[in-house]
């Protein structure tokens, strides 16, 4: 199994532009999650699946928009870049939401 | 609000020490707790679960405490070695229904010297 993948690894963009980060497993979890981590904030949630066809907003979900079509994907938008989404991004799963958690490798975004 | 505070933020060892990190939290209401080890530029790994209900976890040399009245948790990890070093997170889970969610602290880097 290869567990929560992510990607891209890393992407540097440009204020105003658009991209999606991808994050897949293959645990079969109905839950999934977005997260940032940026240095002395620790990680904060931005949105979270509870099951295919659903989304619900976490702590920071401004600027961000997320979709679940199919059960093992979780997508993650930005629609206009700003320079404060520098972050390192963060992707998991887990069976239910009091079970644990199980990340994918992350993905470094910068935008100059 | 629920507040989580690992100390200390950094930690430096001989290989071979026995060693303590601690994560507190404020409000003891807590449905469990789950200790993370994140190594540089890579994504987190669930090292421990404790329920609530429980008092500890053992994973090989990893010992996880909770005492919900204080609020306090701690990581023990027993003749540290330096494949070891990383950062330990402690994030905490309370709320209730679809409404439970993981509150992290700043976590503590640690680092084992040869």
């Amino acid at each position: 199994n290869a567990g929560v993948t992510q990607t891209p690894k890393f992407r540097v963009l440009k204020t105003g532009q658009s991209m999606t980060l991808l994050c897949a497993q293959d645990m079969n979890h109905e839950y999934m999650y977005w997260y940032r981590q940026d240095p002395g904030m620790g990680l904060r949630l931005i949105h979270y699946s509870v099951g295919e066809g659903t989304t619900a907003k976490g702590e920071v979900p401004d600027g961000y928009n997320v979709s679940r079509l199919k059960k093992q994907n979780f997508l993650l938008g930005l629609e206009s870049a700003a320079p404060s989404q520098t972050s390192v991004y963060f992707c998991a799963s887990s069976y239910s939401q009091v079970h644990e958690q199980y990340f994918g490798p992350g993905t470094r975004l910068t935008v100059t | 609000k629920q507040e989580v505070t690992q100390i200390p933020a950094a930690l430096s060892v001989p290989e071979g020490e026995n060693l303590v990190l601690n994560c507190s939290f404020t409000d003891s209401a807590i449905y469990n707790l789950q200790w993370f080890r994140q190594d540089p530029g890579k994504g987190l790994t669930s090292l421990l679960l404790i329920q609530s209900s429980q008092r500890e976890q053992t994973s090989g040399r990893l010992n996880a405490s909770l005492d919900k009245s204080s609020g306090r948790s701690t990581l023990y990890i027993a003749a540290s070695q330096p494949g070891d070093s990383a950062t330990y997170l402690c994030a905490v889970r309370k709320g209730a229904g679809n409404n439970r969610k993981l509150i992290w602290g700043l976590g503590t880097s640690l680092a084992v010297n040869p």
